[in-house]
């Protein structure tokens, strides 16, 4: 069965470059089956598609973040990264990572991982 | 973008059939996938591509999908359905994951 794990500093300066991972275990982010995806959810708000990486290294980001958001994926590790640069105070959110299931342009998330509350302040 | 519209909360009797819908524009036109958020808790699918049921999901999550709307219902509704729900397309024009809003279901 397969398990994601978010990890990384709950705590990120504003116009600093909050940095997370997800370590993926019970299986592979090498599998040509999957996407591997970034999501996060402001306190008390709904759910926002960050974006996706494929193990061969091809990403597609929403296009509201595109130009701050970089997705990475470390296949000997068994783990894929989110970095989003000049973070600001609406970037305060739980970030999840999830398995992306489907075709690349019809993809469903399962399993999520417990999600990583990361807080930007000064 | 593509806009996804829920209505904010559902309330219904344990027992009886809660429904809940997700708006778009010609959304029968595109897969639509459901989640079930309970509180402190990472989301959950329970309906994938219209109608079809990930393994451990009980029958009585439903999906359907026509026209400008989409449908999720929960019959036989339990206390433990008690939780947020939001519907999820891909939006093709940005080539992006989109959320709809989000409907709080309460069982009375």
């Amino acid at each position: 069965q397969v398990q994601l794990q978010e990890s990384g500093p709950g705590l990120v300066k504003p116009s600093e470059t909050l940095s997370l991972t997800c370590t993926v275990s019970g299986g592979s982010v090498s599998s040509g089956s999957y996407y591997w995806s970034w999501i996060r959810q402001p306190p008390g708000k709904g759910l926002e598609w960050i974006g996706y990486i494929y193990y061969s290294g091809s990403t597609n980001y929403n296009p509201s973040l595109k130009s701050r958001v970089t997705i990475s994926v470390d296949t000997s590790k068994n783990q894929f990264s989110l970095k989003l640069s000049s973070v600001t105070a609406a970037d305060t959110a739980v970030y999840y990572c999830a398995r992306g299931g489907g075709p690349f342009y019809n993809n469903w998330f399962d399993p999520w991982g417990q999600g990583t509350l990361v807080t930007v302040s000064s | 973008s593509y806009v996804l519209t829920q209505p904010p909360s559902v309330s219904v009797a344990p027992g009886q059939t809660a429904r809940i819908t997700c708006g778009g524009n010609n959304i029968g036109s595109k897969s639509v996938h459901w989640y079930q958020q309970k509180p402190g808790q990472a989301p959950v699918l329970v309906v994938y591509d219209d109608s079809d049921r990930p393994s451990g999901i009980p029958e009585r999550f439903s999906g359907s999908n026509s026209g400008n709307t989409a449908t999720l219902t929960i019959s036989r509704v339990e206390a433990g359905d008690e939780a947020d729900y939001y519907c999820q397309v891909w939006d093709s024009s940005d080539h992006a994951g989109v959320f709809g809003t989000g409907t709080k279901v309460t069982v009375l």
